[in-house]
């Protein structure tokens, strides 16, 4: 199966800064990637599907990159809204989630 | 707007079978695959399987033992059936829907929470 390693696990911020999360795949994965956004007790919020396309109305300042076996979450100017927990997935097999990003109030 | 709702009892005893339903409306359950995803209390995310409206099939190898997803069109319901239960089954389940372009999700239910325990 394809492990997909996220970093960092946490993430202390401020509001406007820009933030990046990393996420590596085991193997290459093309651009079979996908992003999450999850608040508590909230079910998962897709972002961003293969690699780099922005979901409908999902704010521009989320951007996802990379192709193979490493990528990119970008958060240009972080907001209030955005503390959250963050996952990759990818889909080229069978899927499998990161272990997730908190990204929290600095 | 598709929404999805969990439905099924929230406790279940150890090894005995757990049962979900997903209820899918404000859209058709054609055309579409349909997810079973689940994440223990303060966890990650783990994809149990989906199925299509046709009726095929595809599941995690980790759980493809224990684990049954049937679709019911005319009711635009999709079911779970998780075997021979233990205490690390417990978790959110959520259902979900993605397309063909591509297994990441779109849209998701609320989740609900089943615990397994005696």
């Amino acid at each position: 199966d394809i492990q997909m390693t996220q970093s960092p696990s946490t993430l202390s911020a401020s509001v406007g800064d820009r933030v990046t999360i990393t996420c590596r795949a085991s193997q290459s994965i093309s651009n079979w990637l996908a992003w999450y956004q999850q608040k508590p007790g909230k079910a998962p919020k897709l972002l961003i599907y293969k690699a780099s396309s922005l979901e409908s109305g999902v704010p521009s300042r989320f951007s996802g990159s990379g192709s193979g076996t490493e990528f990119t979450l970008t958060i240009s100017s972080l907001q209030p809204d955005d503390f959250a927990t963050y996952y990759c997935q990818q889909f080229r097999g069978y899927s499998t989630f990161g272990g997730g990003t908190k990204v929290e109030i600095k | 707007q598709v929404q999805l709702q969990e439905s099924g009892p929230g406790l279940v005893k150890p090894s005995e079978t757990l049962s979900l339903t997903c209820t899918v409306s404000g859209g058709s359950i054609i055309s579409y695959y349909w997810s079973w995803i689940r994440q223990p209390p303060g966890k990650g995310l783990e994809w149990i399987g989906y199925i299509y409206h046709s009726g095929s099939t595809n599941y995690n190898p980790s759980l493809q033992s224990r684990v049954t997803i049937s679709v019911d069109t005319s009711k635009n319901q999709f079911s779970l059936k998780l075997s021979s239960v233990t205490a690390a089954d417990t978790a959110m389940y959520y259902c979900a829907r993605s397309g063909v372009n591509g297994n990441y999700f779109d849209y998701w239910g609320q989740g609900t929470l089943v615990t397994v325990s005696s």
